[in-house]
């Protein structure tokens, strides 16, 4: 177990439309990070929350946005999507003290047709 | 930012022998410098991680080194067995506060 849950696990929409995907790290742990896997690509870091507050960006499009709230859920928000948005989306969260260590959660599979 | 490079891309090996990969980075400030390991549908998993005041680490059958002159770092799995065949991904922590990941080797053991 990684401490991480996101939800849901699977996602089937259509170009155009907005979707939103949860990331819910284990108590105490203030860090959380956004990752997007195409099909047999690495993985791209998109952003970085901490307590809150954004605090470093990656790769990520114009069109897509996130968050994190006081309960240190997050949310990653997709909007006006593409065909080649289709991808896993993991939400890895950060052990605190500084250590970087990342813990990636299970992943949000989107596919949009 | 940082760029990080990771060879080869497919590694075979028969089981019981040695796998060795290789990465490159670009960013004399990256720190921090884990490996995943991601079987096929599933999350990446940390198996390891040196930090660049290490030289060397080993957890039983794998191990990572550092040399930071030449800025490179190498994952070594001694013994492997068919559980090892996964994806594995090696990553740079930048001083940008995010963490570059290679584009990953599919290594396959034989039994």
């Amino acid at each position: 177990d990684s401490g991480v849950t996101q939800t849901p696990k699977h996602l089937i929409t259509a170009t155009g439309q907005r979707v939103t995907l949860r990331c819910s790290p284990r108590s105490g742990d203030l860090s959380v990070y956004w990752y997007q896997q195409s099909l047999d690509q690495g993985l791209q870091f998109l952003i970085q929350y901490y307590n809150g507050e954004e605090r470093a960006k990656g790769n990520i499009l114009e069109r897509f946005s996130a968050q994190q709230f006081p309960d240190l859920h997050s949310e990653l928000n997709l909007s006006s999507l593409e065909l080649g948005d289709s991808a896993l989306y993991f939400c890895a969260r950060g052990t605190s003290g500084g250590y970087n260590e990342q813990f990636f959660g299970p992943g949000t599979r989107l596919t949009v047709l | 930012g940082e760029n990080v490079e990771q060879h080869p891309s497919t590694l075979s090996v028969q089981e019981g022998d040695s796998a060795v990969i290789k990465c490159t980075y670009s960013d004399s400030a990256s720190n921090y410098f884990p490996w995943y390991k991601q079987e096929l549908g599933k999350r990446p998993q940390l198996i390891i991680d040196i930090r660049s005041n290490v030289g060397e680490k080993k957890d039983q059958r794998i191990a990572v080194t550092l040399n930071k002159t030449a800025k490179h770092f190498s994952l070594h799995i001694t013994e492997t067995q068919p559980e090892d065949s996964a994806v594995y991904f090696c990553a740079a922590w930048d001083n940008n506060n995010d963490m570059r990941f290679g584009a990953g080797t599919r290594l396959t053991v034989k039994p």
